[in-house]
């Protein structure tokens, strides 16, 4: 199976931060990475397909890079309701791994 | 607009079983594959199974064999047929919209929880 590891699991940020948050896969995957985002007590929302590209309705402020093993997504000007924990997700193989979360706080 | 609804879950002991469905609406069902994600208490999205339009189906290693996921195309349902319930398969319960093409899931139900214990 492939492992998805993301870097950092928590992060404390600031209102109007911008955010980096990685994710590698034990071996390449292409570009089939996805990211989501997840509240408590709710369901997770999807925001990135194809590593880089944003699903229907999700700002701009979310950006996603990287290709093969190593990926990224950005959130610049952090607002109150992006605090949440983030997943990336291969679907290059199955099974379709998550990798592990990371929760982004407020400082 | 896309709509999935979860249903079917709740308290069951362990070796139990439970069925759970997903009514979708709002986009032709039979066209789309389906998957089935968790979130555990304290722990992570977790991917269960995958099926296809075709019904083409795949599992996690940890539910293979005591789970089972099937379609029914004309009630616009996904179902999870889950046997041997343990506690660690204590969970919210997603079916989410899977885009073959290359798209990855993009829509989520809001989920069903399901307890196991004794």
């Amino acid at each position: 199976d492939i492992q998805m590891t993301q870097s950092p699991s928590s992060l404390s940020a600031s209102v109007g931060d911008r955010v980096t948050i990685t994710c590698r896969a034990s071996q390449g995957i292409s570009n089939y990475l996805a990211w989501f985002q997840q509240k408590p007590g709710k369901a997770p929302k999807s925001l990135i397909y194809g590593a880089s590209s944003l699903q229907s309705g999700v700002p701009s402020k979310f950006s996603g890079g990287g290709s093969g093993t190593d990926f990224t997504l950005t959130v610049s000007s952090l607002q109150p309701e992006d605090f949440a924990t983030y997943y990336c997700q291969q679907y290059s193989t199955y099974p379709h791994t998550f990798g592990q979360g990371t929760k982004l706080e407020i400082k | 607009e896309v709509q999935l609804v979860e249903s079917g879950g709740g308290l069951v002991r362990p070796g139990g079983s439970l069925r759970l469905s997903c009514a979708a609406s709002g986009f032709t069902f039979s066209n789309y594959a389906m998957n089935w994600v968790r979130l555990a208490p304290g722990k992570g999205l977790e991917w269960l199974s995958y099926i296809s339009s075709s019904s083409t189906t795949y599992y996690a290693d940890s539910v293979k064999g005591r789970f089972t996921i099937s379609r029914d195309n004309a009630k616009n349902s996904l179902y999870l047929q889950m046997n041997s319930l343990r506690a660690d398969d204590t969970a919210v319960y997603y079916c989410a919209r899977f885009l073959t093409w290359g798209g990855g899931v993009d829509y989520w139900g809001q989920g069903t929880l399901v307890t196991v214990s004794s």
